[in-house]
């Protein structure tokens, strides 16, 4: 199966430390999303990444996240100085947008479950 | 500014009833609309989709919608609900045109339950 992958599934962290979140779009896919899911509530827009350009970020994300999508494949979303705030499912998609093309479906993956004790 | 609202965050139908769920939307410009199913521990997996022509829409599973512009509702209908169809729904939606973002606003879900 070629579809998003994300790294990990879930992860557990303290108070204050920083974590590190790794998505795998599908292959030559040249956007990638980032989107954050508080329990009860649907998915709400972070940021995306046209090849490796960040075109636009939310004003959800504070300076203490970060994304990068160094080389136009996969991205990474750390944050630093976590908060149990920050406790949500974090998901990754991608899509391929042609030039001429308006709409793109996006394929997303299974998520990051992060919680912050 | 975009939007969605969905009526309703549990719905609850027997099994073989019908199954409607109820989105409206918000857009400054011509929209294009989705419904995603997203089952536990799972990410969304796009059930259907309206972006331009036919207004209703069918998708997988049975599933269908109607763009209904004058009532700004995109409301996702089965005709009959099957035990499998338990999972949480997500109406979205994103701005037409070349140049778009793509981005999609989410509305904040509806569990569906099915009874046997």
């Amino acid at each position: 199966d070629t579809g998003v992958s994300q790294d990990p599934r879930h992860k557990i962290t303290k108070r204050g430390q920083n974590v590190t979140f790794r998505c795998d779009p599908i292959s030559e896919h040249n956007r990638l999303y980032w989107y954050r899911q508080t329990l009860g509530q649907g998915p709400e827009f972070l940021t995306y990444f046209q090849n490796e350009a960040q075109l636009e970020k939310s004003r959800l994300l504070s300076d203490r996240f970060s994304a990068e999508r160094p080389k136009g494949s996969f991205s990474t979303l750390e944050i630093q100085r976590t908060e149990q705030g920050d406790s949500a499912m974090y998901l990754c998609a991608s899509s391929l947008v042609k030039r001429d093309r308006a709409f793109a479906e996006q394929f997303f993956g299974p998520g990051t479950r992060l919680t912050v004790l | 500014a975009q939007s969605v609202t969905q009526l309703g965050s549990h719905v609850s139908v027997s099994e073989g009833a019908l199954v409607l769920l109820r989105c409206n939307y918000s857009s400054s410009v011509p929209p294009y609309l989705f419904w995603y199913v997203q089952y536990p521990n799972q990410g969304l997996q796009l059930l259907l989709k309206y972006t331009t022509g036919a207004t209703l829409v069918k998708g997988i599973n049975g599933f269908e919608a109607e763009f209904k512009k004058s009532e700004t509702s995109f409301h996702l209908t089965k005709p009959s609900a099957h035990m499998s169809d338990a999972a949480e729904y997500f109406c979205a939606v994103s701005e037409e045109g070349s140049g778009n973002t793509g981005k999609l606003i989410f509305g904040q879900g509806t569990t569906l339950q099915v009874k046997p």
